[in-house]
Protein backbone atom coordinates (compact mmCIF):
# COMPACT_ATOMS: atom_id res chain seq x y z
CA UNK A 1 0.00 0.00 0.00
CA UNK A 2 0.99 3.67 -0.72
CA UNK A 3 2.67 5.14 2.47
CA UNK A 4 4.48 8.86 2.73
CA UNK A 5 6.09 8.84 5.78
CA UNK A 6 7.35 12.36 6.93
CA UNK A 7 9.83 13.75 9.45
CA UNK A 8 9.42 14.68 12.53
CA UNK A 9 8.49 18.35 14.12
CA UNK A 10 10.86 21.21 13.86
CA UNK A 11 11.06 24.37 16.38
CA UNK A 12 12.74 27.57 14.40
CA UNK A 13 13.79 30.58 14.97
CA UNK A 14 13.58 33.70 12.44
CA UNK A 15 16.11 33.61 9.87
CA UNK A 16 16.48 29.97 10.16
CA UNK A 17 15.83 27.12 7.34
CA UNK A 18 13.99 24.08 7.72
CA UNK A 19 13.96 21.01 5.24
CA UNK A 20 11.20 18.63 5.92
CA UNK A 21 11.09 15.07 3.82
CA UNK A 22 9.02 12.54 3.08
CA UNK A 23 9.73 9.22 2.43
CA UNK A 24 7.40 6.99 0.08
CA UNK A 25 6.70 3.20 -0.07
CA UNK A 26 3.92 0.89 -1.86
CA UNK A 27 5.07 2.47 -5.31
CA UNK A 28 7.51 3.05 -8.45
CA UNK A 29 8.81 6.29 -6.70
CA UNK A 30 9.37 7.77 -10.31
CA UNK A 31 6.42 7.63 -11.89
CA UNK A 32 4.42 10.49 -9.76
CA UNK A 33 5.60 13.90 -8.43
CA UNK A 34 5.35 15.16 -5.62
CA UNK A 35 3.25 18.49 -4.09
CA UNK A 36 3.81 20.13 -0.76
CA UNK A 37 0.79 21.75 0.54
CA UNK A 38 1.05 23.83 4.40
CA UNK A 39 -2.02 24.53 6.74
CA UNK A 40 -1.68 27.44 9.21
CA UNK A 41 -3.00 26.66 12.73
CA UNK A 42 -7.01 27.20 11.81
CA UNK A 43 -6.62 28.07 8.33
CA UNK A 44 -7.10 26.45 5.23
CA UNK A 45 -4.71 25.03 2.68
CA UNK A 46 -1.83 26.75 0.32
CA UNK A 47 0.10 25.19 -2.35
CA UNK A 48 3.52 25.32 -1.91
CA UNK A 49 4.86 23.78 -5.23
CA UNK A 50 5.31 20.57 -7.20
CA UNK A 51 8.44 18.30 -8.42
CA UNK A 52 8.22 15.83 -10.27
CA UNK A 53 10.20 12.25 -8.91
CA UNK A 54 11.13 11.33 -12.27
CA UNK A 55 13.60 14.23 -13.79
CA UNK A 56 13.18 16.98 -11.16
CA UNK A 57 11.17 19.95 -12.95
CA UNK A 58 9.62 21.96 -10.09
CA UNK A 59 6.79 24.77 -9.91
CA UNK A 60 6.39 26.87 -7.45
CA UNK A 61 4.09 29.30 -5.95
CA UNK A 62 4.93 32.73 -6.60
CA UNK A 63 4.82 34.30 -3.19
CA UNK A 64 7.48 31.52 -1.93
CA UNK A 65 9.89 31.54 -4.90
CA UNK A 66 13.22 32.21 -4.01
CA UNK A 67 12.57 30.61 -1.01
CA UNK A 68 11.94 27.15 -1.26
CA UNK A 69 13.40 24.46 -3.00
CA UNK A 70 12.22 20.80 -3.37
CA UNK A 71 14.32 17.97 -4.43
CA UNK A 72 13.76 13.97 -4.48
CA UNK A 73 16.63 11.45 -4.06
CA UNK A 74 15.62 7.91 -5.89
CA UNK A 75 17.68 6.29 -4.09
CA UNK A 76 15.90 6.27 -0.83
CA UNK A 77 12.39 7.34 -2.22
CA UNK A 78 12.43 10.49 -0.37
CA UNK A 79 11.52 13.59 -1.74
CA UNK A 80 12.52 17.16 0.40
CA UNK A 81 11.05 20.45 1.49
CA UNK A 82 13.43 23.38 2.28
CA UNK A 83 12.62 26.63 3.63
CA UNK A 84 14.75 29.61 4.34
CA UNK A 85 14.48 32.48 5.71
CA UNK A 86 11.90 32.02 8.49
CA UNK A 87 9.31 34.09 9.82
CA UNK A 88 6.66 33.70 11.86
CA UNK A 89 3.84 33.34 9.24
CA UNK A 90 5.67 30.06 8.50
CA UNK A 91 4.31 28.64 11.59
CA UNK A 92 2.17 25.45 9.84
CA UNK A 93 1.74 22.01 9.53
CA UNK A 94 3.52 21.25 6.04
CA UNK A 95 2.12 17.67 4.05
CA UNK A 96 3.98 16.30 0.80
CA UNK A 97 1.16 15.18 -1.28
CA UNK A 98 1.67 12.93 -4.46
CA UNK A 99 0.85 14.06 -7.58
CA UNK A 100 0.92 13.22 -11.67
CA UNK A 101 2.19 15.84 -13.32
CA UNK A 102 4.85 17.17 -15.76
CA UNK A 103 6.17 20.03 -17.25
CA UNK A 104 6.68 21.20 -21.07
CA UNK A 105 8.57 24.05 -22.10
CA UNK A 106 7.45 26.96 -19.49
CA UNK A 107 4.22 25.67 -18.26
CA UNK A 108 3.31 22.27 -15.96
CA UNK A 109 0.91 20.31 -15.17
CA UNK A 110 -0.17 19.05 -11.88
CA UNK A 111 -3.00 16.45 -10.85
CA UNK A 112 -4.91 15.87 -7.54
CA UNK A 113 -2.96 14.83 -4.58
CA UNK A 114 -3.79 10.84 -3.85
CA UNK A 115 -1.61 10.19 -1.19
CA UNK A 116 -0.44 12.67 1.71
CA UNK A 117 1.74 12.73 4.49
CA UNK A 118 0.98 12.96 8.00
CA UNK A 119 2.19 16.10 8.18
CA UNK A 120 5.63 18.29 9.94
CA UNK A 121 4.23 20.70 12.34
CA UNK A 122 7.22 23.46 12.01
CA UNK A 123 6.94 26.48 14.20
CA UNK A 124 8.82 29.73 13.96
CA UNK A 125 9.24 31.47 17.30
CA UNK A 126 12.39 33.59 19.21
CA UNK B 1 -5.19 32.99 -10.24
CA UNK B 2 -8.28 30.64 -10.12
CA UNK B 3 -10.26 32.03 -6.66
CA UNK B 4 -12.47 29.06 -5.50
CA UNK B 5 -15.46 30.34 -3.07
CA UNK B 6 -16.91 27.77 -0.53
CA UNK B 7 -20.54 27.75 0.83
CA UNK B 8 -21.72 27.57 3.25
CA UNK B 9 -18.73 27.91 5.76
CA UNK B 10 -20.65 26.16 8.04
CA UNK B 11 -23.16 23.65 7.71
CA UNK B 12 -25.14 22.02 10.61
CA UNK B 13 -26.97 18.78 9.76
CA UNK B 14 -27.83 15.56 11.74
CA UNK B 15 -26.77 12.35 10.40
CA UNK B 16 -29.14 10.46 8.08
CA UNK B 17 -29.68 13.78 6.51
CA UNK B 18 -28.33 15.16 2.42
CA UNK B 19 -25.94 17.64 2.79
CA UNK B 20 -25.25 19.86 -0.58
CA UNK B 21 -21.81 21.96 -0.42
CA UNK B 22 -20.95 24.57 -3.05
CA UNK B 23 -17.76 25.35 -4.55
CA UNK B 24 -17.40 28.41 -7.49
CA UNK B 25 -14.36 29.05 -9.05
CA UNK B 26 -13.46 33.12 -10.47
CA UNK B 27 -12.82 31.78 -13.68
CA UNK B 28 -13.79 28.69 -15.74
CA UNK B 29 -11.92 25.18 -14.31
CA UNK B 30 -10.50 23.54 -17.44
CA UNK B 31 -10.99 19.43 -17.94
CA UNK B 32 -13.28 19.81 -14.91
CA UNK B 33 -10.12 19.62 -13.02
CA UNK B 34 -11.95 20.15 -9.63
CA UNK B 35 -10.96 17.95 -6.86
CA UNK B 36 -12.66 17.58 -3.37
CA UNK B 37 -10.65 16.68 0.19
CA UNK B 38 -11.88 15.57 3.18
CA UNK B 39 -9.98 16.57 6.29
CA UNK B 40 -10.85 15.99 10.26
CA UNK B 41 -9.15 17.38 13.29
CA UNK B 42 -5.18 16.57 13.72
CA UNK B 43 -5.24 14.33 10.22
CA UNK B 44 -4.39 14.43 6.41
CA UNK B 45 -6.75 15.48 3.85
CA UNK B 46 -8.25 12.94 2.06
CA UNK B 47 -9.01 12.44 -1.67
CA UNK B 48 -12.70 11.97 -1.98
CA UNK B 49 -13.90 13.26 -5.86
CA UNK B 50 -11.65 14.24 -8.78
CA UNK B 51 -12.45 15.31 -12.17
CA UNK B 52 -15.37 17.26 -10.51
CA UNK B 53 -17.29 13.66 -10.28
CA UNK B 54 -14.94 10.35 -9.90
CA UNK B 55 -15.07 8.91 -6.49
CA UNK B 56 -11.40 7.92 -5.45
CA UNK B 57 -10.74 4.86 -4.79
CA UNK B 58 -12.40 2.92 -1.35
CA UNK B 59 -14.69 6.13 -0.95
CA UNK B 60 -18.12 5.24 -0.07
CA UNK B 61 -20.73 5.80 -2.97
CA UNK B 62 -23.10 8.26 -0.86
CA UNK B 63 -20.40 11.02 -1.88
CA UNK B 64 -20.87 12.25 -5.30
CA UNK B 65 -19.56 15.29 -7.40
CA UNK B 66 -20.88 17.16 -9.93
CA UNK B 67 -20.70 20.35 -11.97
CA UNK B 68 -18.59 21.97 -14.32
CA UNK B 69 -17.14 25.62 -15.68
CA UNK B 70 -17.52 27.46 -12.44
CA UNK B 71 -20.01 26.06 -10.88
CA UNK B 72 -19.46 22.23 -8.65
CA UNK B 73 -20.91 20.61 -6.03
CA UNK B 74 -20.74 18.13 -3.62
CA UNK B 75 -23.37 15.94 -2.54
CA UNK B 76 -23.16 13.76 0.51
CA UNK B 77 -26.69 11.45 0.34
CA UNK B 78 -27.36 10.21 3.91
CA UNK B 79 -24.78 11.77 6.46
CA UNK B 80 -22.79 8.88 8.70
CA UNK B 81 -21.27 10.21 12.05
CA UNK B 82 -17.50 10.02 10.59
CA UNK B 83 -18.63 12.38 7.45
CA UNK B 84 -18.32 15.39 9.67
CA UNK B 85 -15.23 17.09 8.66
CA UNK B 86 -14.07 20.04 7.23
CA UNK B 87 -14.20 19.30 2.98
CA UNK B 88 -12.07 21.53 0.86
CA UNK B 89 -12.66 22.00 -2.99
CA UNK B 90 -8.85 21.99 -5.43
CA UNK B 91 -8.44 23.07 -8.58
CA UNK B 92 -5.44 21.74 -10.59
CA UNK B 93 -4.02 21.38 -13.75
CA UNK B 94 -2.43 23.65 -15.74
CA UNK B 95 -3.91 26.75 -14.15
CA UNK B 96 -1.57 26.99 -11.87
CA UNK B 97 -1.10 28.24 -8.79
CA UNK B 98 -3.59 25.55 -7.70
CA UNK B 99 -5.66 26.88 -5.28
CA UNK B 100 -7.89 25.50 -2.68
CA UNK B 101 -11.58 26.60 -1.35
CA UNK B 102 -11.39 28.36 2.40
CA UNK B 103 -13.30 25.31 3.02
CA UNK B 104 -16.90 24.27 4.65
CA UNK B 105 -17.17 22.84 8.47
CA UNK B 106 -19.98 20.17 8.54
CA UNK B 107 -20.95 19.61 11.62
CA UNK B 108 -23.40 17.39 13.72
CA UNK B 109 -26.58 19.47 14.44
Amino acid sequence: QVQLVQSGTEVKKPGASVKVSCKASGYTFSTYGFSWVRQAPGQGLEWMGWISAYNGDTNFAQNLQGRVTMTTDTSTSTAYMELRSLRSDDTAVYYCARSLGYCSGTSCYTSYFDYWGQGTLVTVSS
Amino acid sequence: EIVLTQSPGTLSLSPGERATLSCRASQSVSSSYLAWYQQKPGQAPRLLIYGASSRATGIPDRFSGSGSGTDFTLTISRLEPEDFAVYYCQQYGSSLPITFGQGTRLEIK
